[in-house]
């Protein structure tokens, strides 16, 4: 199976900062790896498919990228309602995995 | 508006074979490239891909679940069944099913989630 490990678990920021999560899957998917935003009690919801592009919907403070089998999504300027839980995912073979998780916290 | 709802019962004894449905609008499980997957999540730990099922029927499972899952659909009653045997209580997990497409630009991303469905295995 392809591990994602995603890093931090944890990161506490203020509104206005800008972010990194990184992920770094143990082969190279291509541009096969996806994040999602997960608020408790709810489903996730995608943010960046294929690696850099940006759901429909999503604002653009949200941003995606990669270098070899190192991907990072990036939230420039902190609102308010970006503090969640972010996996990413790969699904370049099944069986598909997940990263661990971010929780971001103020 | 593409929507998916997962129902199932909430409760369930250790043993016993679970089955859950997603019940699928605004899009045709018989379109080419589309999928559902069913994904998991125990209280507080990450998400888990269990398997999905393709618009031509094939199916992939996660290899260590692959014995106790199977997943089906009917696709004129727009569902896809996931039946899940003999449980236990590490199987105790919010159950989600998702959208995605094999073909495009997508690289199959879940695009749709459902709100999920909370499975408690317990006697």
């Amino acid at each position: 199976d392809i591990q994602m490990t995603q890093s931090p678990a944890s990161l506490s920021a203020s509104v206005g900062d800008r972010v990194t999560v990184t992920c770094r899957a143990s082969q190279l998917l291509s541009s096969y790896l996806h994040w999602y935003q997960q608020k408790p009690g709810r489903a996730p919801k995608l943010l960046i498919y294929a690696a850099s592009s940006l759901q429909t919907g999503v604002p653009s403070r949200f941003s995606g990228g990669q270098s070899g089998t190192d991907f990072t999504l990036t939230i420039s300027g902190l609102q308010p309602e970006d503090f969640a839980t972010y996996f990413c995912q790969q699904t370049y073979k099944t069986p598909f995995t997940f990263g661990q998780g971010t929780k971001l916290e103020i | 508006q593409v929507t998916l709802k997962e129902s199932g019962p909430a409760l369930v004894q250790p043993t016993e074979t679970v089955t859950l449905t997603c019940t699928f609008s605004g899009f045709s499980l018989s379109t080419p490239g589309m999928r559902v997957n069913w994904v998991r999540q125990p209280p507080g730990k990450a998400l888990e891909w269990l398997g999905r099922i393709d618009w031509d029927d094939e199916k992939r499972y996660s290899a260590s679940l692959r014995t106790r899952l199977s997943i089906s659909k009917d696709t004129y009653s727009d569902q896809v069944v996931l039946i899940f045997s003999n449980v236990d209580p590490s199987d105790t997990a919010a159950y989600f099913c998702a959208r995605s497409s094999g073909v495009g630009a997508s690289r199959d991303a879940f695009d749709i989630w459902g709100q999920g469905t909370m499975v408690t295995v317990s006697s």
